[in-house]
């Protein structure tokens, strides 16, 4: 048990809408990270907040964008769904003092 | 462009077996390294992490770390069937940044 909690566990979604991911983690974790897996392939890093503040950004386009709130929850948005958007997003957090990323149970992402 | 490199698999080896997964990568500021155990349509949770040069155990995982040949592995003894998975190695570049992950290697334990 990581502490990480994704919701929702599944979604489908067609071409062209609108969607958001949520992740919470316990206390003190100041750091979130995303990340999106497509099938058979590593975790690719979308972005990482901390603070509250966007603090680094993987090779992803804008209409993918997130929030981090004081009570440690964050947020993923994505924009105007493509087909290739289909992947698990795995939501990952820690503290300041610990180098270690958790993972929460993902979202898998399915768009028709 | 940093590189995580998990070039061998699938990788099948018999119930007690010792199973060596392997790992390069490319960017020599590297400065943690960990792996992380997948089972199939389940999140990476994690097995080990290794910041020095040297053998780290724990229990019946070994994590080994090369930084002059750029270069991690984990070596599982007695695997178990319940050792099946991907395990993808992540390397950090820094105290707060991403991990990057290589693309993971599949073992299969037969029993």
């Amino acid at each position: 048990e990581t502490g990480v909690t994704q919701s929702p566990t599944h979604l489908i979604k067609t071409r062209g809408q609108q969607v958001t991911l949520r992740c919470s983690s316990q206390s003190g974790h100041n750091t979130v990270s995303w990340y999106q897996q497509a099938l058979g392939q590593g975790p690719q890093f979308i972005f990482q907040y901390y603070r509250e503040e966007e603090n680094g950004r993987g090779n992803f386009p804008p209409r993918f964008s997130g929030l981090q709130f004081p009570n440690y929850s964050s947020e993923l948005n994505v924009n105007a769904l493509e087909l290739d958007d289909s992947a698990l997003y795995l939501c990952a957090t820690n503290t300041e003092a610990k180098n270690i990323q958790y993972f929460g149970a993902g979202t898998r992402l399915s768009v028709l | 462009q940093k590189e995580v490199e998990q070039n061998s698999g699938p990788l099948s080896v018999p119930e007690g077996a010792i199973a060596s997964l392997n790992c390069t990568y490319s960017d020599r500021g590297s400065q943690s390294f960990f792996w992380y155990r997948q089972y199939s349509g389940k999140s990476p949770e994690l097995i080990m992490s290794i910041y020095s040069n040297g053998d780290k155990e724990d229990g019946r995982f070994t994590a080994q770390l090369n930084k002059a040949s750029q270069y991690v592995s984990l070596l599982i003894r007695d695997s178990q069937p319940s050792d099946s998975a991907t395990y993808l190695c992540a390397v950090k570049y820094g105290a707060n940044s991403k991990l990057t992950f290589g693309k993971g290697i599949t073992l299969s334990v037969r029993p």
